[in-house]
């Protein structure tokens, strides 16, 4: 049962145009969410967060969207560009818990010239 | 380089051999978590130390697997009568507690690069 899914294996955008990548939860006891970018031969490199609290957060070309009621989030990438091509996690923290992260299993963003 | 660090990169065994991995977490993290990831799927949580104690233990980590942390600062994960099962990439990430007023935490995770076990 997997709590944490992200339904669009690949995506591929052109540049400069922006890039949204999807996840949906199913877990109302998660409380913090990440996304993480996965360059292949690499471990996975933190990107941005937000809080349950919170609705929106943002840092630079990249957002993330938090819907609690749809349980759903999104990272929305503007402008994207070629070095975004990547695979992107999204992660979610349980409530209380001390180190458990629980990922997707990634969406492959591809980013054409 | 100040992020985290795991050595060997690459290790190729034969089964029922014992491997062991090292992690080197950023200096100043009291916290270091190990995942594994296999081919299509996202890292899973096997066990997690806040400095040399270990909390929390995923069902995953059978008694096969055992990790350290002695002395609350690099940590190792032994795999003992290794399966073909087993090959995965190994992935140690490191974090810094951080408690806001208000209980609203940070919660990021630093990864490593990762080991990547081949179990012939």
């Amino acid at each position: 049962d997997q709590q944490v899914k992200q339904n669009s294996p690949s995506l591929s955008v052109q540049e400069g145009r922006i890039s949204i990548l999807n996840c949906d939860y199913t877990n109302s006891m998660f409380d913090y969410f990440l996304w993480y970018k996965k360059y292949p031969a690499e471990g996975p490199t933190f990107l941005i967060s937000i809080s349950s609290i919170k609705d929106k957060n943002e840092d630079g070309r990249f957002t993330v969207f938090l819907n609690k009621s749809a349980k759903h989030l999104s990272l929305h990438i503007v402008p994207s560009q070629p070095g975004d091509s990547a695979v992107y996690f999204c992660a979610a923290r349980p409530r209380g818990s001390q180190g458990n992260l629980i990922f997707g299993k990634g969406t492959k963003l591809s980013v054409k010239p | 380089d100040t992020g985290v660090s795991q050595d060997p990169r690459h290790k190729i065994t034969k089964r029922g051999q014992n491997v062991t991995f090292r992690c080197d977490p950023i200096s100043e993290h009291n916290r270091l978590y190990w995942y594994r990831q296999t081919l299509g799927q996202g890292p899973e949580f096997l066990t997690y130390f806040q400095n040399e104690a270990q909390l929390e233990k995923s069902r995953l980590l059978s008694d096969r697997f055992s990790a350290e942390r002695p002395k609350g600062s690099f940590s190792t994960l032994e795999i003992q009568r290794t399966e073909q099962g087993d090959s995965a990439m190994y992935l140690c990430a490191s974090s810094l507690r951080l408690d806001t007023v208000g209980g609203s935490g940070r919660y990021e995770q630093f990864f490593g690069p990762g080991t990547r076990l081949t179990v012939l």
